[in-house]
């Protein structure tokens, strides 16, 4: 049973708003990801961190920031929203330590997503 | 160049009956991992089961099983006795080592949807 969460569930806000999308894990994972998702497409990594004070930039170009100054708390930030960033974003953590640096097996736990429409 | 091919965009199957997922994957990599997860319609992604690139049986979970054939570079997903819950999209992923660096990609996915 995965233990990572995402808040708000849904998120309608006007453009220009500043708006964090919450994630949170309470497995002491210290990989953590955000996924960005389009309805009915595939996901795509925008940030991961690999611990403290570590974040690094994904696969699509993405204008939010994250921060990582715990463990377990991972924060997507846009500073000003526009429409093109409606999408839904999914969380994901996972913890490699114990299976080495170049395990394959590493598996995700995903939040339940944030689910973002700007108007 | 694409790393992960789902090519069914939509699946529609009788309850009870078995059903094949399609994925097909490219990589150069001799180490690698190959994921299905299952996202309902409430949209979290739910871990269904997992191959590594040197395991020499096909990985199983349940009604859950992955026909790997590593010459073709494919991993079908095969659902044994399809129920209505298993209505949702399903995505294929590789997990390999991108410049110094475990990256997990996904396919486009595939909406499975079983009928009564």
């Amino acid at each position: 049973e995965a233990d990572i969460y995402q808040t708000p569930r849904y998120l309608v806000i006007g453009t220009g708003k500043k708006i964090t999308l919450e994630c949170s894990q309470t497995m002491g994972h210290d990989k953590m990801y955000w996924y960005q998702q389009d309805p009915g497409m595939e996901l795509h990594l925008i940030h991961y961190s690999y611990g403290v004070n570590s974040t690094e930039k994904g696969d699509l170009s993405s204008e939010s920031t994250v921060s990582r100054i715990r463990t377990e708390h991972f924060p997507l930030t846009l500073e000003s929203a526009r429409p093109s960033h409606t999408s839904q974003y999914l969380c994901a953590s996972s913890d490699p330590d114990r299976l080495g640096p170049l395990a394959t097996n590493e598996k995700l736990f995903f939040g339940s997503g944030t689910q973002l429409s700007v108007l | 160049a694409q790393k992960i091919t789902q090519t069914q965009p939509g699946m529609f199957v009788q309850e009870k009956e078995a059903v094949t997922l399609d994925c097909t994957y490219d990589t150069s990599d001799p180490s690698y991992g190959l994921f299905w997860y299952k996202q309902p319609s409430s949209g979290e992604m739910i871990f269904l089961i997992y191959q590594g690139s040197y395991d020499q049986q096909n990985a199983t979970e349940g009604r859950y099983s992955l026909n790997f054939q590593k010459a073709r570079k494919s991993a079908n997903l095969v659902i044994s006795a399809s129920q209505l819950g298993d209505s949702a999209m399903y995505f294929c992923a590789m997990r390999e080592l991108i410049q110094g660096a475990q990256k997990l990609v996904f396919g486009q996915g595939t909406r499975l949807t079983i009928n009564p």
